[in-house]
């Protein structure tokens, strides 16, 4: 599967736009992009999965460009309690060998007051 | 609240011995992962099961079994305990095929003494 590459960490302010990226150079036709978000001592909880293009949801939205090789979480008017580590994966649709996660080192994510 | 529940949330035990960790899947939900998180390691995957067998494996010790049984729960043995073996074991399930969006437990902390 892709190998990916994130930000280890990055600060940012309540009530501001935070965009993570992450590239994916070798990325497959099959693979998608999915984030995980995790708080200390917790379980990773999904957060959003796209293929191309753009993708939203309630909490985020995730922007890839045509060529796929990287992508952008953007989370809008983070809080305090945006504060995690947010992991980017490529995972392999319908993979008959399981589906399983390999987590990079993730983005830890500061927001302060 | 993922639908994933773990048991025990805490264990303490003794080099040498042999733990069972338990794990029960959201309500339908076929398939069972096992993650191991360690502070220097980060999140890594150990093994999967779909509707009782095994599907794939990824860094699994020897000295560390799992199995799913007909009702779906699955089981995680370690045995032959070491120092290195402390670490939270999460559990997480998904529908197959999937493209990777897998609910999280919130995860048993062993404590190796």
């Amino acid at each position: 599967l892709a190998k990916t590459t994130q930000p280890i960490s990055m600060d940012s302010y309540e009530g501001q736009e935070v965009n993570i990226t992450c590239s994916h150079n070798n990325i497959a036709t099959n693979d998608y992009i999915t984030w995980y978000q995790q708080f200390p001592s917790q379980g990773p909880r999904f957060i959003i999965q796209g293929y191309k293009t753009k993708v939203t949801n309630e909490v985020a939205s995730l922007f890839i460009p045509a060529d796929r090789k990287s992508s952008t979480l953007s989370l809008p008017r983070v809080s305090l309690s945006d504060t995690a580590v947010y992991y980017c994966l490529v995972v392999r649709a319908n993979n008959n060998a399981g589906n399983m996660l390999t987590f990079g080192g993730g983005t830890r994510l500061m927001v302060k007051p | 609240d993922s639908g994933v529940t773990q048991t025990p949330k805490h264990l303490i035990t003794a080099t040498g011995q042999r733990v069972t960790l338990r794990c029960s899947p959201r309500s339908g939900d076929l398939s069972v992962y096992w993650y191991q998180q360690s502070l220097d390691q980060g999140l890594q995957f150990l093994i999967q099961y779909y509707n009782g067998e095994e599907r794939a494996k990824g860094n699994i010790l020897e000295r560390f079994s799992a199995q799913q049984f007909p009702d779906l729960h699955s089981e995680l043995n370690l045995s032959s305990l070491e120092l290195g073996d402390s670490a939270l074991y999460f559990c997480a399930s998904s529908v197959e095929p999937l493209k990777g969006e897998q609910y999280f437990g919130p995860g048993t902390r062993l404590t190796v003494t």
